[in-house]
């Protein structure tokens, strides 16, 4: 299977502590999104990168959290001192700039802070 | 900025009868809208979507249709099956990363 892949796919931190997500998504695309999704909502909009570029930030991203794509191929998103509203489904989508691809998403990370 | 509304929030129909779903949108300018679905612990999937110089979509069972003047579009489900039972996400854009989503609509096919 060649879709976007996302580990770990469960988490359990005490508050206070710091996360780390990987994101590896489809090898031929070029931008890597960060999305956050809470029960019964739509995925909102976190930050995206085109190849190691971060582009566009959120105004939900605050300083603790902050994502690299070194090398422009997987991607981690890192929160620091977990508070219990971080709690929520971290969904990573990828797509190709230019050829009208549609944003694939991997089956996420959902973390929940205690 | 764009608002997309989603109705219904729940719908339930029995199998083998058709599902739709409508999204209205408020910002004349966006130019793509795909619609996702979500199984329990995974990930949204997209499933069809359209873009603005195009009316109507279909794709086997599934098609969208498009009323750019209104601003709405809506999802067509025929002969439901079990396995199309799911949370349903429509999104609106201009560029992938400013997908607007809607509330979802969870669907409940009767069996």
């Amino acid at each position: 299977d060649t879709g976007v892949s996302q580990n770990p796919r469960h988490k359990i931190t005490k508050r206070g502590q710091n996360v780390t997500f990987r994101c590896d998504p489809i090898s031929e695309h070029n931008r890597l999104y960060w999305y956050r999704q809470t029960l019964g909502q739509g995925p909102e909009f976190l930050t995206y990168f085109q190849n190691e570029a971060q582009l566009e930030k959120s105004r939900l991203l605050s300083d603790r959290f902050s994502a690299e794509r070194p090398k422009g191929s997987f991607s981690t998103l890192e929160i620091q001192r977990t508070e219990q509203g971080d709690s929520a489904m971290y969904l990573c989508a990828s797509d190709f700039l230019g050829g009208n691809s549609p944003l694939h998403f991997g089956n996420g990370t959902r973390l929940t802070v205690t | 900025g764009e608002n997309v509304e989603q109705h219904p929030s729940t719908l339930s129909v029995q199998e083998g009868d058709s599902a739709v779903i409508k999204c209205t949108y408020s910002d004349s300018a966006s130019n793509y809208f795909p619609w996702y679905k979500q199984e329990l612990g995974k990930g949204p999937q997209l499933i069809i979507d359209i873009r603005s110089n195009v009316g109507e979509k279909k794709d086997q069972r599934i098609a969208v249709t498009l009323n750019k003047t209104a601003k709405h579009f809506s999802l067509h489900i025929t002969e439901t099956q079990p396995e199309d039972s799911a949370v349903y996400f429509c999104a609106v854009s201009r560029e992938a990363y400013q997908l607007i989503w809607g509330a979802g609509t969870k669907l409940i096919i009767k069996p």
